[in-house]
């Protein structure tokens, strides 16, 4: 997984701060999923993105989150108005595509709401 | 509704011992599964992939199992190290490309 790159590492927030996570994807990889992993849980699918298109947004809240992918730059997840319950770990994945395709995992961003 | 159940949820071994562990899926259409190793604060890293065909891989001191009709599959880690000490999640992938992710097994290996 060296290849995907999260950042920041760790990120620390008050409640009602924006907290914003950037994924960079392997090199040549046009597909990004987000995970999220509360503490001694395992990793809940949020969305599914190719660059510019959000393909699967079924495990993302409604409200106060959003994903984004653009064709130059980094994927990011942003979350408004952060609540105590959002501290948790988020993991970005990078795959080519294609359905056997394995999902390389970036080291995650700890995210810390006081 | 799409399910990855893993079991034991926790294993504790000693050094040099083998050890199974489990997971039963309900997903559809399945296309594959894939058992992943994650280090405490690391993202997981692949250890196998299981398409329908295949009953039996193995990668090192890993072998993974799967047998399509039950819809169980198993990983089986020998001859155990201190560094196997992690969290093993088994996840199944739909032909649409949504993957299903178990709670995972938290395996600690003791000297």
């Amino acid at each position: 997984n060296a290849g995907v790159m999260q950042n920041p590492r760790h990120l620390v927030r008050r409640r009602g701060q924006e907290a914003r996570l950037r994924c960079s994807p392997m090199k040549g990889h046009s597909h990004v999923y987000w995970y999220r992993q509360l503490p001694e849980e395992g990793l809940k699918f949020m969305v599914y993105l190719q660059k510019e298109n959000i393909i699967d947004e079924s495990g993302m809240p409604k409200e106060r989150f959003s994903a984004e992918f653009p064709k130059e730059g980094p994927s990011i997840l942003r979350i408004q108005q952060v609540v105590r319950g959002d501290s948790a770990a988020y993991f970005c994945a990078s795959l080519t595509g294609g359905r056997n395709n394995e999902q390389f995992f970036g080291p995650g961003t700890r995210l810390t709401v006081l | 509704k799409n399910q990855v159940e893993q079991s034991p949820q926790s294993l504790i071994i000693l050094e040099g011992k083998n050890c199974t562990l489990q997971c039963n899926y309900t997903v559809s259409p399945f296309s594959n599964l894939r058992w992943y190793k994650q280090d405490t604060g690391r993202g997981p890293v692949s250890l196998t992939i299981m398409t329908f065909s295949e009953n039996t891989k193995s990668n090192g001191r890993y072998t993974a199992t799967l047998d399509a009709d039950t819809k169980q599959s198993s990983l089986h880690i020998t001859a155990s190290q201190l560094s196997d000490s992690a969290s093993y999640i088994c996840v199944v992938n739909t032909n649409a490309g949504k993957s299903t992710f178990g709670d995972g097994t938290t395996l600690t290996v003791k000297p």
